[in-house]
C-alpha cells in the first residue's frame, strides 16, 4: 500500500533557528497536506498544496509540492516555543495517507 | 457546530466489551474519515465515507471493527469484543470535497483504553 516517510523523526532546535522537514513517498499524490498535532489534540491543518512545483507560505511556514508529486518539504523560519509538536505530512488522492510524523522540540 | 466533535473524549472499557465512538462532522461536509493513532505513532486510516457512496473500509483491521454514517452526517465507529491492542486514540475528520478543495479537519479524538 501507499507509505510515506518523514525525516527527520525528531529534532531539537534553539528558539530562533529555522527548521526544515521532508516527506517522501513511493506513490504519486494529487494533494499534499501538512498538519501539526499538539499533545491531546487532533491534527490541525497548516498548509495544503495542490499542484506539482507549488510553493506556498503561511506566515513563518513555507511548503512545496515536489515536481515528481512524490515528495514535499516544510520549512519553519525563526522558530518559537509554540512551534513544539508533531508535524505530519499527508498525501492524498481520495483519502489522506499520513506519514509517521516529525517531532519538534524548541529550546528557549 | 464549528468543528468536528467526537464523543466520548475518553473511554475505558474491559477487554471483551463492545464500544461505540461517535463523530459529528462539520455541517455540510460530505466526506468523513476515521483514523487510529497508537501511542507515539502516526495516523492509521480505518474507513472513509463520501456522500451516498459505499464506504471505503479497506483500513479496518479486523471484522470486529465497523462504522456507520446515518443521514450523511453523524458517524459511529463500533469495536466489538475489544482487545488490549485496540487501545489508541480514534480520530475522526471531515472534508468538503467540493471541486479541488479537500482538506480534512480533525476532531480532538476519543482516547480508548482497554483494560
Amino acid at each position: 500500500g501507499q507509505q510515506l516517510n518523514q525525516s527527520p523523526q525528531s529534532m531539537f532546535i534553539q528558539e530562533g533557528e529555522d527548521v526544515s522537514m521532508n516527506c517522501t513517498s513511493s506513490s504519486i499524490f494529487n494533494t499534499w497536506l501538512w498538519y501539526k498535532q499538539d499533545p491531546g489534540e487532533g491534527p490541525v491543518l497548516l498548509i495544503a498544496l495542490y499542484k506539482a512545483g507549488e510553493l506556498t507560505s503561511n506566515g513563518r511556514l513555507t511548503a512545496q509540492f515536489g515536481i515528481t508529486r512524490k515528495d514535499s518539504f516544510l520549512n519553519i523560519s525563526a522558530s518559537i516555543p509554540s512551534d513544539v509538536g508533531i508535524y505530519f505530512c499527508a498525501g492524498q488522492l481520495q483519502i489522506p495517507i499520513f506519514g509517521p510524523g516529525t517531532s519538534l522540540s524548541v529550546i528557549p | 457546530g464549528a468543528g468536528v466533535s467526537q464523543s466520548p473524549s475518553n473511554k475505558v472499557t474491559e477487554k471483551g466489551k463492545d464500544v461505540e465512538l461517535r463523530c459529528d462532522p462539520i455541517s455540510g461536509h460530505t466526506a468523513l474519515y476515521w483514523y487510529r493513532q497508537s501511542l507515539g505513532q502516526g495516523l492509521e486510516f480505518l474507513i472513509y465515507f463520501q456522500g451516498n457512496s459505499a464506504p471505503d473500509k479497506s483500513g479496518l483491521p479486523s471484522d470486529r471493527f465497523s462504522a456507520e454514517r446515518t443521514g450523511g452526517s453523524v458517524s459511529t465507529l463500533t469495536i466489538q469484543r475489544t482487545q488490549q491492542e485496540d487501545s489508541a486514540v480514534y480520530l475522526c475528520a471531515s472534508s468538503l470535497r467540493q471541486g479541488g478543495y479537500t482538506e480534512a479537519f480533525f476532531g480532538q479524538g476519543t482516547r480508548l483504553t482497554v483494560v
